[in-house]
């Protein structure tokens, strides 16, 4: 019974290139988180989605930044044209349905921008 | 905005000492929880506290729901190497935003033997 898997893992760009950062939630979850942490910072909520709908993205900076959960397939985080400041640890969390419900998270993904 | 404010924020101790962890804020929150996260991992569940008052014991950790849901706190009984980790409390908003978790920054904790 696999858990959220988060990949790539680590990811290294320079800056201006795109990243995307993809989530598999775990099965029968149809609600996905995207947070960021930085360290001594804590994690920041940045976008809950259900499948083929983006509930609130409003933890999300509007430039840059955007998210997708579709149909079939892995929730996408994605960011356009990097800059150093992005540099941090992404977290991808999936629960069963709305509500409070248990969150399961995944190992993240770590972006580095040179 | 609510906030959520962990204190100590960092905290080393010798194997067998008790701790206390603090998690306050001026919001009041639907439900409360503590999670547990290790390097290079992602947070793991410890616990959701829903009724103000509530305690709940799991093992040597106490954890603590304030009457007014407001404030938590996480009490760990004769620590040990394998309690080492970053413990963050996160609150549920209510009605309608329920579903989003407001984190803490977290107390880092590191028990040596």
């Amino acid at each position: 019974n696999a858990g959220v898997m988060q990949n790539p893992r680590h990811l290294v760009r320079r800056r201006g290139q795109e990243a995307r950062l993809r989530c598999s939630p775990m099965k029968g979850h149809s609600h996905v988180y995207w947070y960021r942490q930085l360290p001594e910072e804590g994690l920041k909520f940045m976008v809950y989605l259900q499948k083929e709908n983006i509930i609130d993205e409003s933890g999300m900076p509007k430039e840059r930044f955007s998210a997708e959960f579709p149909k079939e397939g892995p929730s996408i985080l994605r960011i356009q044209q990097v800059v150093r400041g992005d540099s941090a640890a992404y977290f991808c969390a999936s629960k069963v349905g709305p509500g409070t419900g248990e969150l399961f998270f995944g190992e993240g993904s770590r972006l580095t921008v040179l | 905005t609510q906030l959520l404010e962990q204190s100590p924020q960092f905290l080393s101790i010798q194997e067998g000492e008790n701790l206390t962890v603090y998690c306050n804020s001026s919001s009041v929150f639907s439900s409360l929880q503590w999670y547990r996260q290790e390097p290079g991992e992602g947070p793991v569940l410890l616990v959701t506290v829903v009724t103000g008052g509530e305690v709940k014991k799991l093992k040597r950790l106490t954890f603590q729901f304030g009457d007014a849901r407001k404030d938590s706190s996480l009490h760990i009984t004769a620590a040990q190497p394998g309690d080492t980790g970053l413990y963050l409390c996160a609150g549920a908003g209510s009605g309608g935003s329920n579903y989003k978790l407001t984190f803490g920054k977290g107390t880092l904790l590191t028990v040596n033997p």
